[in-house]
């Protein structure tokens, strides 16, 4: 099992609340994103780094904010959340040094805004 | 941006048969991927096949590659119930792009 980790797992809050959905991982990887999934459907990247204060958008416009400070932590923030952002997020890291670019994913956070 | 496209989108069988996934991608890639997700979970990684390999094998599961098609098939050999899941397949670019790009998955049904 990876050893990434997201908080919360699931995230009820009402319309126009800042949220801070938490991403650790334990493996040294520089290589962490973001998805965005709605149920059934496919995954869009909305924000990735390549290394401790190196931070890019994704594929998919995405009103939130990430940060990377520290190698193992990759926080995501949205200033205010609106029923739109409904979603589940993943996060996920890699490390391609070993010639395989294979992403490790942690279980996801479920957002429900009203 | 390139996509992968995986059919069928739904696949129900019975416990014991075989179940075949497929992709399709747009671009050159320098490796392909096969993933899970349990219902509500992350994605775990199932199996990697480069761009000048043609046939993978990891337990019970069989991935092919044709890159002239730019398509992949992933083969679960005697299904289980337990191998209900969403699988997707996920292609790299290589190079200094690190990001991979997901197709919109086959839901695979295992009957008991």
């Amino acid at each position: 099992e990876a050893d990434i980790y997201q908080t919360p797992r699931y995230l009820v809050i009402g319309t126009g609340k800042k949220i801070t959905l938490e991403c650790s991982q334990t493996m040294g990887h520089d290589k962490m994103y973001w998805y965005q999934q709605d149920p059934g459907m496919e995954l869009h990247l909305i924000h990735y780094s390549y290394g401790v204060n190196s931070t890019e958008k994704g594929d998919l416009s995405s009103e939130s904010t990430v940060s990377r400070i520290r190698t193992e932590h990759f926080p995501l923030t949205l200033e205010s959340a609106r029923p739109s952002h409904t979603s589940q997020y993943l996060c996920a890291s890699s490390d391609p040094r070993g010639g395989n670019n294979e992403q490790f994913f942690g279980p996801g956070t479920r957002l429900t805004v009203l | 941006s390139q996509q992968g496209e995986e059919d069928p989108q739904a696949l129900s069988i019975q416990e014991g048969e075989n179940a075949t996934m497929n992709c399709s991608y747009k671009t050159s890639i320098n490796n392909l991927q096969w993933y899970r997700q349990n219902s509500g979970r992350g994605l775990v990684h199932l199996i990697l096949i480069r761009s000048n390999e043609r046939e993978k094998h990891s337990g019970r599961l069989r991935v092919t590659l044709d890159t002239s098609k730019k398509s992949s098939s992933l083969l679960i050999t005697a299904s289980r119930a337990a191998d209900t899941a969403s699988y997707f397949c996920a292609t790299d670019r290589g190079g200094s792009n690190y990001k991979l790009t997901f197709g919109k998955g086959t839901l695979l049904t295992v009957n008991p």
